[in-house]
């Protein structure tokens, strides 16, 4: 039972236009969502994250949209580099903070094409 | 200066064998993980350590055995190992509480390989 859903396993996108990775959850206790970046051979490394009680957040090129309604979440680049070309993972968490560490989907592959 | 670091990050061994995988932070984090990545390339956790206390222990086998000497290391144990435990094992921390931005600190992997 996937509770967070990626449901594209790779997207290409062309250097400087827009990537946009979608994400689905299903639990609604989930309260804080998260994208990791992950390059082969790394751990996932953090890239930007949302609270429940906003429906956007922005950092440099990347922004989160957050449809709640929709259980529905977005990650957004712009534009797109490529350096960003890796394995984009969307997690969600029931309590942010919590010790019940994060629920992921399965990432989406994002290649950046030159 | 890594600041969660696994060891070691490839691991080849037979069925049947015991290993073990090691974690350290050097974070200050009062909770550690344990998570793994199959070939269907899903991360899934395994335990959660608060404090050396297990908080979290999923539907993992009693083959896998995680052990906090203290809380700032979190060590895999696994016995009798079978074909199906080849994955990437990854460790993470995060401090517990709710000022905290939630996220978490991901080492490198090991990756797991029986044959």
């Amino acid at each position: 039972d996937q509770q967070v859903k990626q449901n594209s396993p790779s997207l290409s996108v062309q250097e400087g236009r827009i990537s946009i990775l979608n994400c689905d959850y299903t639990n609604s206790m989930f309260d804080y969502f998260l994208w990791y970046k992950k390059y082969p051979a790394e751990g996932p490394t953090f890239l930007i994250s949302i609270s429940s009680i906003k429906d956007k957040n922005e950092d440099g090129r990347f922004t989160v949209f957050l449809n709640k309604s929709a259980k529905h979440l977005s990650l957004h680049i712009v534009p797109s580099q490529p350096g960003d070309s890796a394995v984009y993972f969307c997690a969600a968490s029931a309590i942010r903070g919590g010790a019940d560490g994060l629920t992921f989907g399965k990432g989406t592959h994002l290649i950046i094409q030159p | 200066d890594t600041a969660v670091s696994q060891t070691p990050k490839y691991l080849v061994t037979q069925m049947g064998n015991d290993k073990s995988i090691k974690c350290e932070q050097n974070l200050g984090h009062d909770t550690m993980y344990w998570y793994k990545q199959d070939s269907k390339k899903f991360l899934k956790i395994m335990f959660s350590y608060n404090n050396k206390e297990l908080i979290i222990n999923e539907t993992v086998p009693n083959r896998f055995s995680p052990k906090s000497p203290d809380k700032a290391h979190l060590n895999l144990h696994i016995n009798s190992l079978e074909l199906g435990d080849s994955a990437v094992y990854f460790c993470a921390s995060r401090q517990h509480g709710s000022s905290n931005t939630g996220e978490l600190f991901f080492g490198e992997g090991s990756r797991l390989t029986v044959l």
